[in-house]
């Protein structure tokens, strides 16, 4: 009865290759975040989807693609991978307002 | 360009003493704060929030305030214990309810 469930929790590829991070949340929230932390533990949003809409985008490089199928899931797909997406990615869920945000455990990329 | 500060990377304490976190803003009009832990491996877990208009919250040891005039917001752990040891970070909400997060203080309780 995990609240945010991510998979895979580690994920190590090599560079150029194209992988994607489910995110998964039973919490019936209607939004739903992405933020990397990197190695200096600096917790970043990348994008924010309010009822499968995309509300927030930051300056995040294109390779990255957010994707929701429904209100309870959004996946990250990466292509192209660069050693600089290492990093660990966060998924989060929260009402339409952020006023409590609920977080999954956290994916570590690893690019070699 | 906005900034947020948390006072120091690392803050460490005896046990039974009250920890104080500070975060500093700059450049940014939140309409309100929210305090999170984060242990190691862990996604963060959200702890308190106080609005704009609230100079202060309290929950059993923990007790957030936050001036809009110092762009500052405090957090205090009394009575504290071993187990409050942790990363704690603070983030604040602006407009199109983004979310922006400091890069938090690691809190070390001493037994």
């Amino acid at each position: 009865d995990t609240a945010v469930s991510q998979t895979p929790k580690y994920l190590v590829t090599q560079m150029g290759n194209d992988k994607s991070i489910k995110c998964e949340q039973n919490l019936g929230h209607d939004t739903m975040y992405w933020y990397k932390q990197d190695s200096k533990k600096f917790l970043k949003i990348m994008f924010s989807y309010n009822n499968k809409e995309l509300i927030i985008n930051e300056t995040v490089p294109n390779r990255f693609s957010p994707k929701s199928p429904d209100k309870a899931h959004l996946n990250l797909h990466i292509n192209s991978l660069e050693l600089g997406d290492s990093a660990v990615y966060f998924c989060a869920s929260s009402q339409s307002t952020p006023d409590t945000q609920y977080f999954g455990p956290g994916t570590r990329l690893t690019v070699l | 360009s906005q900034k947020i500060e948390q006072n120091s990377e690392a803050l460490n304490i005896q046990e039974g003493k009250t920890a104080t976190l500070t975060c500093n803003y700059t450049n940014y009009s939140p309409a309100y704060l929210q305090w999170y832990r984060q242990d190691p491996g862990r996604g963060p877990v959200f702890l308190l929030l106080i609005r704009e208009n609230e100079k202060e919250k309290r929950k059993e040891r923990l007790k957030v305030t936050f001036d809009t005039t110092l762009k500052q917001s405090l957090f205090h752990i009394t009575a504290s214990q071993p187990a409050d040891s942790a990363t704690y970070l603070c983030a604040l909400v602006g407009g199109y309810q983004k979310v922006t997060f400091g890069i938090g203080t690691k809190l070390q309780v001493i037994p």
